[in-house]
């Protein structure tokens, strides 16, 4: 079955930009979703098909995708950002959707 | 404004069923499906299925095949989530979320249900 590897933990200083990835099989293929949660709420959508973001999302939130790796950018990152960020796509092949095992973004 | 209200938290023995809801509002109901996510203790999250509202066709996860049920009531706008033969590692938070396909985001989720299973 398909699988999207993401790292633990990333940390970025309150202004700075994070990046975070996701890796998958040619995942440039497919169409990725990325959720933000934080503690003791339900996951949010925050980026849509790659790069689009619903609305209410800030513009600091942009996504892309391309090759083995999508990546989740979010700039000027603030206190209010830290919480656990994952992937997700349609794996066609067995017909059921994929979740990274997620990111957690700390705010130094 | 779309809203999905999911049930409350259940304590259940090693064994036995659970049937988790998620009452929809704020669209045709119809016209989406309902996707079933889990996340353990601690853990990310879990997809084990989905099933249309419009037509009642279901793609489960492999890991719950044979010990999973989903159903959709068009006349209550209302999604279930029967999960049996319940093990102390079904202790989880079930949330519900609206697709209508697999492709396609899950931009609106339940609140959560939590359900404990502890003999």
């Amino acid at each position: 079955s398909y699988v999207l590897t993401q790292p633990p933990s990333v940390s970025v200083a309150p202004g700075k930009t994070a990046r975070l990835t996701c890796g998958g099989n040619n995942i440039g293929n497919k169409g990725v979703h990325w959720y933000q949660q934080r503690p003791g709420q339900a996951p949010v959508l925050v980026i849509y098909y790659d790069s689009d973001r619903p609305s209410g999302i800030p513009e600091r939130f942009s996504g892309s995708n391309s090759g083995n790796t999508a990546t989740l950018t979010i700039s000027r990152v603030e206190a209010g950002d830290e919480a656990d960020y994952y992937c997700q796509v349609w794996d066609s092949s067995g017909d059921h959707r994929v979740f990274g095992g997620g990111t957690k973004l700390t705010v130094l | 404004q779309v809203q999905l209200m999911q049930s409350g938290a259940e304590v259940k023995r090693p064994g036995a069923s659970v049937k988790v809801s998620c009452k929809a509002s704020g669209y045709t109901f119809t016209s989406y499906g309902i996707t079933w996510v889990r996340q353990a203790p601690g853990q990310g999250l879990e997809w084990m299925g989905w099933v249309s509202a419009y037509n009642g066709d279901r793609n489960y996860a492999q890991n719950f095949q044979g010990r999973v049920t989903m159903t959709t009531d068009t006349s209550t706008s209302t999604g279930y989530m029967e999960l049996r033969s319940l093990r102390s590692d079904d202790t989880a938070v079930y949330y519900c979320a609206r697709a209508a396909k697999g492709v396609e985001p899950l931009g609106y989720w339940g609140q959560g249900s939590l359900v404990s299973v502890s003999s």
